[in-house]
């Protein structure tokens, strides 16, 4: 398998711009989680999707952010309008709903907004 | 609102050496995840503990779970300079989301 993949893997951008990251998360994982990962508040959920379905949004920081799963092979993070402080790695992640519920990450995207 | 933390956050130690990082959390939980990450690069998971007692050894590392203490310990034997990396405990609390430690950095000098 390919693993849970990401695109695109850097993100430059100015302040002010729409940016939308995607992930393809592993073949038959029903549960995909977006985290984000930065030197001050380390790595947070963002939000997790459980067979398509938004299951908990509490970590997203404030409306500016929207996650989407039309499939079950595709999710999508959109920032709009982002700016500086939302700079960090996003990381996707995906597993299955039986035992060992381990999560497998993918690559992540560094984005950078100025 | 769960806590996990870990420490030291940052352990410097010597090829040869034996170390270990704690990781404790606040709340009920029996699943317990640690992952490795290195510079610039993903999450590797390197271990998984369902239950209590449970203990996991993959060459250097030993992982080990005590859910009434609600604490895991990462034990290093003989660290190598490949061990150098940034480890972090996460705890499952049923929310199927997990909850992340601060991340212990791990420096081995030759």
């Amino acid at each position: 398998d390919a693993g849970v993949i990401q695109s695109p893997r850097h993100e430059v951008t100015e302040m002010g711009q729409e940016v939308t990251l995607r992930c393809k998360p592993i073949s038959g994982h029903d549960y995909l989680f977006w985290y984000r990962q930065t030197m001050m508040r380390g790595l947070e959920l963002l939000i997790y999707f459980n067979n398509n379905v938004p299951i908990d949004d509490s970590g997203m920081p404030e409306d500016r952010f929207s996650a989407k799963m039309p499939n079950a092979s595709f999710s999508t993070l959109k920032i709009q309008p982002s700016e500086p402080r939302d700079s960090a790695v996003y990381f996707c992640a995906s597993r299955t709903s039986s035992g060992p519920y381990e999560q497998y990450f993918g690559p992540g995207t560094r984005l950078t907004v100025t | 609102e769960l806590k996990v933390e870990q420490n030291p956050l940052f352990l410097s130690m010597q090829e040869g050496k034996n170390y270990t990082i704690y990781c404790n959390y606040s709340t009920t939980s029996d699943r317990l995840y640690w992952y490795r990450q290195d510079p610039g690069k993903s999450l590797e998971s390197l271990f998984v503990l369902l239950s209590n007692g449970a203990v996991k050894q993959e060459g250097r590392l030993m992982a080990s779970l005590d859910t009434k203490a609600r604490l895991s310990t990462l034990h290093i034997t003989a660290a190598v300079h490949d061990l150098s990396a940034t480890y972090f405990c996460a705890v499952d609390t049923g929310r199927r989301a997990l909850t992340f430690g601060s991340g212990t950095r791990l420096q081995v000098q030759p």
